[in-house]
């Protein structure tokens, strides 16, 4: 079965770091993506992990490990627009290349 | 550069009414197309997907059908809407490559009542 898991919120202060786990387990695996959601918007992509290691954006990275099924999107310096939903996303071997979305972690960052 | 429309905003319809969303896509060729339904607080789950004209893969049995009649409109519709047909409609596109992420259109909020 496919199923992807990522916890439901998190809250972090302004200027801080915060990492945000994922770990997926599906039939087959042709990438990882992170995407940004904030509230009534439509997702915007992050990131892409194909292989193992830590991808590296700005003041964000994400991490993947796919023997352990697990990654993670590391925020740095956190800011208030920061605030938003977090999507970890596998992408099937299959033809069409169609994205397994997890629910998302709602990430609230405090002054 | 590429740009994807998606229409209308927001609908509110009745129970037993038909549904059309259209999605169009500028400045690809041949892209792969999707739609996805986001229930209140909850993930995206994928409704259909088409990877040219014509082909359409459906992933969960429904009332609702997909239909796309040229390379970059893809249209989702159904003929009789219900309740738990309401939700969060996002139209996405992406390249023919493993690594190539998803543009998502703004979306349809659908009120079915």
């Amino acid at each position: 079965g496919q199923n992807i898991d990522q916890p439901t919120e998190m809250t972090a202060t302004e200027g801080a770091i915060v990492q945000i786990n994922c770990t997926y387990q599906t039939s087959g695996f042709n990438g990882l993506f992170w995407y940004q959601q904030h509230a009534g918007e439509a997702p915007t992509f992050l990131s892409y992990n194909v292989l193992d290691g830590l991808e590296e954006k700005g003041r964000f990275s994400s991490f993947l490990s796919r023997s352990k099924g697990y990654s993670y999107l590391l925020l740095k310096e956190l800011q208030m627009k920061d605030s938003a939903s977090y999507l970890c996303a596998v992408r099937d071997r299959d033809g069409g290349f169609k994205t397994i979305f997890g629910a998302g972690t709602r990430l609230f960052v405090k002054a | 550069s590429q740009t994807i429309h998606q229409w209308p905003a927001t609908l509110v319809q009745p129970v037993g009414s038909p549904l059309s969303l259209e999605c169009t896509v500028e400045g690809t060729s041949n892209p792969n197309l999707y739609w996805y339904r986001q229930a209140a607080g909850r993930g995206l789950q994928l409704l259909f997907y088409s990877v040219g004209i014509g082909q359409i893969s459906s992933e969960v049995p429904q009332n609702l059908s997909a239909s796309r009649p040229q390379d970059r409109q893809f249209i989702l519709s159904s003929k009789k809407l219900l309740l738990s047909d309401s939700g969060f409609y996002l139209c996405a596109w992406s390249v023919q490559h493993p690594s190539g992420g998803y543009t998502f259109g703004s979306g349809t909020r659908l009120t079915v009542v």
